[in-house]
């Protein structure tokens, strides 16, 4: 089944202890992305990448740093999270190229607390 | 940069009616147009798309939308609103140029009223 995979859903940490979301997807997508979903707000681009090592910041980078090491895998870290961190989080794939006027496939979502 | 316009954050429409949810961007070239659904505690859904060809789409669950590009809107509708349809509707568009950047609007919560 195709399908974006987030871990962990739910997540309650505290102020600055690092940590990362996991995002895998295995429909050979090239480009994938983070959003974070607030209320009154929508969804925000954290990062996007458009193939393996081609990494660019979204809307509201501030924070946040990811990798992508290999096509499937697409983490998100927080070095240092912050209460203003605190959200919904989604990775999203989908395929890549000029002129792609595919969707994206969505994860489940990962809601983060950081007291 | 593009921008995509949501009129409403909330709207209710009785069971049966007709729903009608707004979206319009503002782009320097036609854009990709997308609507997507999110129910409680989960991800987002295609409901349709727009690329190029036909301005009518057909999306699932009886959904549809009208890319207009003389008013740059892509509005969507439903003749008539099942309470399953209870969620938060987002509209998206994505560059048709190289960057691919994605940009959504901020949803609309949709309550429908028995």
């Amino acid at each position: 089944e195709a399908q974006v995979t987030q871990n962990p859903r739910y997540l309650i940490t505290v102020t600055g202890k690092k940590l990362t979301v996991t995002c895998s997807q295995n429909m050979n997508h090239e480009y994938m992305s983070w959003y974070r979903q607030d209320p009154g707000l929508g969804l925000r681009q954290i990062y996007y990448s458009m193939n393996v090592e081609v990494t660019d910041k979204g809307d509201v980078p501030e924070g946040y740093k990811v990798s992508r090491k290999e096509k499937r895998n697409f983490p998100l870290i927080l070095e240092s999270p912050s209460p203003n961190q605190t959200s919904l989080y989604f990775c999203a794939s989908s395929p890549s190229g000029r002129g792609n006027n595919q969707p994206q496939h969505f994860g489940d979502g990962t809601r983060l607390s950081i007291l | 940069a593009q921008s995509v316009t949501q009129l409403g954050s909330h709207v209710s429409v009785s069971e049966g009616a007709l729903v009608l949810l707004r979206c319009n961007y503002s782009s320097s070239v036609p854009p990709y147009l997308f609507w997507y659904v999110q129910y409680p505690n989960q991800g987002l859904q295609l409901l349709l798309k727009y690329t190029t060809g036909a301005t009518l789409v057909k999306g699932i669950n009886g959904f549809e939308a009208e890319f207009k590009k003389s008013e740059t809107s892509f509005h969507l509708t439903k003749p008539s609103a099942h309470m399953s349809d209870a969620a938060e509707y987002f509209c998206a568009v994505r560059d048709s140029g190289g960057y691919q950047k994605v940009t959504f609007g901020i949803g609309t919560k949709l309550q429908v009223i028995p």
